[in-house]
């Protein structure tokens, strides 16, 4: 079945530093890449997604960048601080049904 | 948050019992999804409605039914909860498939001793 894998499983970073995880994905119908953000406790929320017609797409300290070709799609974050962590999901959409990675559990240490 | 409730927002219950997971929603979107969320595993999709009383399974469906009379509402159950079914369940929105964002409500944590 379509799958999309997800490194990796656990980030640690210092505040200030960078963070960027990365994600496979098989479905080659995928068009629609969501990332949610889900706090300890709380539901997931969307940070940020990209459609399959840009290569990348910002907004302020969030990045996320795809390559169809290669179906890889990562997320970047500039000067972390320690409201980032939390674990983050990627998701890849063909139309039908969303898959989403096993998630990275990102720290960001003070 | 959108408008999307959960109820019950925990529950236990012995294996074999039948449990029925409620969601709520007064966004009025056509589209409605139950998820279980497991460590290593993500979000998992159970089940997906695209109207009312049209439903469809997704990836982990096996010893799960949903139902929706209403545009608002869409039930899990598990028939003969099972050990395994211990997880933490969301059920999500869209107005679209596809191509949009998918709004979570806020989970219900299920035991099965």
């Amino acid at each position: 079945g379509e799958n999309v894998e997800q490194h990796p499983s656990t980030l640690s970073v210092q505040e200030g530093d960078s963070a960027v995880i990365k994600c496979t994905y098989s479905d080659s119908a995928s068009n629609y890449f969501p990332w949610y953000k889900q706090e300890l406790g709380k539901r997931p929320q969307l940070i940020i997604d990209i459609r399959s017609n840009v290569g990348e797409k910002k907004d302020q300290r969030i990045a996320v960048t795809l390559n169809k070709t290669a179906k890889h799609f990562s997320l970047h974050i500039t000067e972390t601080q320690p409201e980032d962590s939390a674990v983050y999901f990627c998701a890849s959409d063909g139309g039908f049904k969303t898959i989403f990675g096993a998630g990275t559990r990102l720290f960001v240490k003070a | 948050d959108a408008g999307i409730t959960q109820s019950p927002r925990h529950k236990v219950t012995e294996t074999g019992t039948p449990v029925t997971l409620r969601c709520h929603q007064t966004e009025n979107h056509r589209y409605m999804y139950w998820y279980r969320q497991d460590p290593g595993h993500g979000l998992r999709l159970i089940h997906y409605s695209y109207g009312v009383k049209d439903t469809d399974k997704g990836e982990v469906s096996d010893g799960y039914s949903v139902s929706r009379s209403k545009t608002e509402d869409f039930l899990l159950t598990l028939e003969s909860a099972t050990s395994s079914q211990t997880s933490v369940y969301f059920c999500a929105i869209s107005e679209i498939q596809g191509d949009d964002e998918q709004y979570f409500g806020p989970g219900t944590r299920l035991t099965v001793t």
